[in-house]
């Protein structure tokens, strides 16, 4: 069975600092995809990222940046100079390629302070 | 005109009741999906259908029934609504990759936000 860990409920910043938020997960399968979405008090969904299980690169997008470690199954997101528009929740899920459906964690909610 | 919608976006129905939530998705996806999101729960998969014929429950699909009108239409029904189904509901469309398989990257409508009293 799949399992995604977001042990982080809560965090809160001031604006500028940065953070990270931590994702684990569990799978027994060799070829699976990571995501992180991002859900702001709108309430909306919004894909940010997805990695293949093969690609243990790192990767930045702005502000934005992803830490995928196969070795301690983690896919930590890490956001720098946090800005206020950051403020969400941010869920972490695991796709099983083979079942064809996501597992998500709980979820971290992301408070930034001015 | 969003990808993935969902009617209607608010509703208050009394326990006992059938409700239905409809989904369209004009993105030409092939795979949809419901999901009920709890607070502090994060998302839970209730159906998820691969294509107009194949229908699958997802880990807490008891008292959902779900219909696959077409391709671009997936309606979720609580045939008698009880208080613990009040949640935040969602749809999502999959899309497909280049090679012919799936990354499951989820594709979401806005929500309905359904209180059951």
């Amino acid at each position: 069975a799949q399992k995604v860990t977001q042990a982080q409920t809560e965090i809160s910043v001031v604006e500028k600092e940065d953070v990270t938020l931590d994702c684990v997960y569990e799978t027994r399968d060799t070829t699976y995809y990571l995501f992180w979405y991002k859900q702001p008090p709108s309430g909306e969904l919004v894909f940010l990222i997805r990695r293949n299980s093969f690609d243990e690169q790192n990767e930045i997008s702005g502000r934005y940046s992803w830490n995928f470690q196969k070795s301690t199954s983690s896919f930590n997101f890490t956001i720098t100079a946090s800005q206020v528009v950051d403020s969400a929740v941010y869920f972490c899920a695991l796709s099983d390629t083979n079942a064809g459906k996501s597992t998500f964690g709980d979820g971290t909610t992301l408070t930034v302070k001015p | 005109d969003a990808d993935v919608t969902q009617t209607p976006r608010n509703r208050i129905t009394k326990t006992g009741k059938r409700i239905m939530l409809e989904c369209s998705q004009t993105k030409g996806h092939d795979r949809m999906y419901w999901y009920r999101q709890d607070p502090g729960l994060g998302l839970r998969l209730i159906y998820y259908s691969f294509d107009v014929k194949d229908i699958n429950k997802g880990e807490i699909s008891d008292g959902y029934s779900v219909s696959r009108q077409a391709q671009a239409k997936f309606s979720l029904s609580l045939e008698s609504a009880i208080p613990n189904q009040t949640a935040l509901y969602f749809c999502a469309t999959s899309a497909p990759m280049g090679a012919g398989g799936y990354s499951d990257t989820q594709y979401f409508g806005p929500g309905t936000r359904l209180t059951v009293l």
